[in-house]
């Protein structure tokens, strides 16, 4: 089946730093990659969709300076957060759509936790 | 017109009982409607999927109703398990389209022993 592979699970970071989340998908290419934010007991909202080798398109409200996506490759993309504060912890989710007909797949997530 | 609308928020059924959870949308573009299943901590995982031309869809002990003049689709879970203890997510999208995935506001379920 899809899978996903999504790294780091969890990290820690200091105010001010930038950290770099990897998507990747092992077993099919992925056309289309979309990235999420989920806060405690809430649902996931998208932030942004990639497509290979295009800019990211982002949701309103969300800071394209702040949350740099990349998505080099059909197997890849990557989620940077720059200059991270407090307010930028939470669980991050990647999810990528290929050619498998009505299917999206979705990473295991990366708890981020800015001290 | 994007929502996807999701009910109830929290559910509590005994062992073996049959939770339902529902889902209204607005957009009548949309053609694909999947559930997915999240454990804390943990990624969602896609339970069953159905398409506007199907009315209902069983995967094993997951059932999708689907009511298209309505624009209403339900999960049942059937013989429901402690192991079924999480929250439930449905979606929608325009899947040939950019594809984003509009999610319910989830309901976190209960299974008691």
């Amino acid at each position: 089946g899809a899978v996903v592979s999504q790294h780091p699970s969890w990290v820690i970071c200091k105010s001010g730093t930038s950290v770099k989340i990897e998507c990747r998908s092992l077993d099919f290419q992925a056309t289309t990659m979309f990235w999420y934010r989920q806060f405690p007991k809430q649902s996931l909202m998208l932030m942004a969709t990639s497509n290979e080798g295009s800019k990211a398109t982002y949701e309103q409200g969300v800071e394209k300076d702040k949350f740099l996506i990349n998505h080099a490759s059909l197997t890849l993309s990557t989620l940077t957060v720059t200059s991270a504060h407090p307010e930028d912890s939470s669980f991050y989710i990647c999810s990528a759509k290929g050619q498998i007909r009505y299917g999206y797949t979705f990473g295991s997530g990366t708890r981020l936790t800015v001290v | 017109q994007q929502q996807v609308k999701q009910s109830p928020q929290s559910l509590i059924v005994q062992k073996g009982g049959i939770p339902i959870i529902n889902c209204a949308y607005e957009n009548t573009a949309f053609d694909y409607f999947p559930w997915y299943q999240q454990f804390p901590g943990k990624g969602p995982a896609l339970l069953i999927a159905i398409r506007p031309d199907v009315s209902e869809k069983k995967e094993g002990r997951f059932t999708i109703s689907f009511n298209k003049s309505a624009k209403q689709f339900s999960l049942h879970i059937m013989d429901s398990q402690p192991g079924d203890s999480a929250t439930y997510f449905c979606a929608a999208s325009i899947y040939g389209n950019t594809g984003k995935l509009i999610f319910g506001q989830g309901t976190t379920l209960q299974v008691k022993p």
